[in-house]
């Protein structure tokens, strides 16, 4: 199975603030992978398709980028409602998809 | 609207069994593939199984192989998961979520775009 890393675990940080979480396949997967938000108690939200289509109705200062093993999620100006837990998840391989462990971001 | 609804979740014995429902609405169901997802009280998101448009193609999760069936009724507009042999290590809130697809590369780009409230298990003697 395709192992996906992400870093930090957990980050604070305050409005305003540019913040970038890594997310590092075991193997490469192209550009096949999608960035989630989940916030306490809600369901998962797909912000990122494609490592870096936007989802219709996400804000502009969600992006993401990269491809191959290494991938990021940027939010350009943290806002209060982005305080979240974002998950990575490969969709290379269809037979068995991965999340990441999951980036908790607190306010600081 | 696009929803979906989860249902069927509960308390239940370890060895014990359990079916899982999940409602689709505001969309042609038959379309698309399907999944579930688990998460365990506070831990990360964990894919479960797959399941094609037509149930042609199904796929699972080594930890739950051979004890959860996915299966989908296109003229109900319903999947389901029933879960056998239940675990402690099976208590999560289980979701379900459709699988869109954009052409790209030498494959599609799959993602879940929409997802359930989820509904909770809990396996406890």
């Amino acid at each position: 199975d395709i192992q996906m890393t992400q870093s930090p675990s957990s980050l604070s940080a305050s409005v305003g603030d540019r913040v970038t979480i890594t997310c590092r396949a075991s193997q490469s997967i192209s550009s096949y992978l999608n960035w989630y938000q989940q916030k306490p108690g809600k369901a998962p939200k797909l912000l990122i398709y494609a490592a870096s289509s936007l989802q219709s109705g996400v804000p502009s200062r969600f992006s993401g980028s990269g491809s191959g093993t290494d991938f990021t999620l940027t939010i350009s100006s943290l806002q209060p409602e982005d305080f979240a837990t974002y998950y990575c998840q490969q969709s290379y391989s269809t037979l068995s998809y991965t999340f990441g462990q999951g980036t908790k971001l607190e306010i600081k | 609207e696009v929803q979906l609804v989860e249902s069927g979740g509960g308390l239940v014995k370890p060895g014990g069994s359990l079916r899982l429902s999940c409602a689709a609405s505001g969309f042609t169901f038959s379309s698309y593939s399907m999944n579930w997802v688990r998460q365990a009280p506070g831990k990360g998101l964990e894919w479960v199984s797959s399941i094609s448009s037509s149930s042609s193609y199904i796929y699972y999760a080594d930890s739950v192989k051979g004890r959860f069936t996915i299966s989908r009724d296109n003229a109900k507009n319903s999947l389901y998961l029933q879960m056998n042999s239940l675990r402690a290590e099976d208590t999560a809130v289980y979701y379900c979520a459709r699988d869109s697809l954009r052409p790209g590369g030498a494959y599609y780009y799959y993602y879940m775009d929409v997802w359930g409230k989820g509904t909770t298990v809990t396996v406890s003697s």
